[in-house]
């Protein structure tokens, strides 16, 4: 059973689309992450949700909007795509802050044209 | 900024000798620090982690040593076996439950 998973593992689309990324844990953790990870391999927090609720919001435009519709789930929407935007994205969940340990999904390679 | 800094970007070494990877970092705020592996294709996997009042933790075959005065820390790997072979991310955590990740460092264990 995978633990954290990311659908779609590949993504290619126009500039200027509207995308989504969904993300689901069945590990029964409170707390969900969003990363980026750049062309130069940084993999850089975007966004935390604990219980649903917003706990960490990083300098990310606002044409990315993550919803959490319940605790298993945290999806990523991104309008208007720009280039920029190509990059690998990774979702993660913890159980709270045990250890700092987070459990990574395999990633969604967003390639935008 | 970055503050956590991984200044190899590769590192080979041979079967069944020690692998060394190292990490810098420059916040003296954060409080935990973890090592990720991570396989083409595929998420980081936590591998093992250190709390900042310790200098030492080990676990099988890896050991994290950590020396706060010169805000360093180690990934030790013995013996290297083929599996290894991966990218090693370190990080750091502060209360914020927010984790800084360094760029990488390749490892490639040559038979």
């Amino acid at each position: 059973d995978t633990a954290v998973s990311q659908t779609p593992k590949y993504l290619v689309t126009q500039m200027g689309n509207d995308k989504s990324i969904k993300c689901e844990q069945n590990l029964g953790h409170d707390t969900m992450y969003w990363y980026k990870q750049d062309s130069k391999k940084f993999l850089k927090i975007m966004f935390s949700y604990n219980n649903k609720e917003l706990i960490i919001n990083e300098t990310v435009p606002n044409r990315f909007s993550p919803k959490s519709p319940d605790k298993a789930h945290l999806n990523l929407h991104i309008n208007s795509l720009e280039l920029g935007d190509s990059a690998v994205y990774f979702c993660a969940s913890s159980q709270a802050r045990v250890e700092g340990t987070q459990y990574f999904g395999p990633g969604t390679r967003l390639l935008v044209l | 900024d970055q503050q956590v800094k991984q200044n190899s970007p590769s590192l080979s070494v041979q079967e069944g000798r020690i692998s060394i990877l190292n990490c810098d970092y420059t916040n003296s705020m954060f409080d935990y620090f973890l090592w990720y592996k991570k396989y083409p294709a595929e998420g980081p996997t936590f591998l093992i982690s250190i709390s900042s009042i310790k200098d030492k933790n080990e676990d099988g075959r890896f050991t994290v040593f950590l020396n706060k005065s010169a805000k360093h820390l180690s990934l030790h790997i013995v013996p290297s076996q083929p599996g290894d072979s991966a990218v090693y991310f370190c990080a750091a955590s502060d209360r914020d439950d927010k984790i800084i990740f360094g760029k990488g460092t390749r490892l490639h264990i040559l038979p």
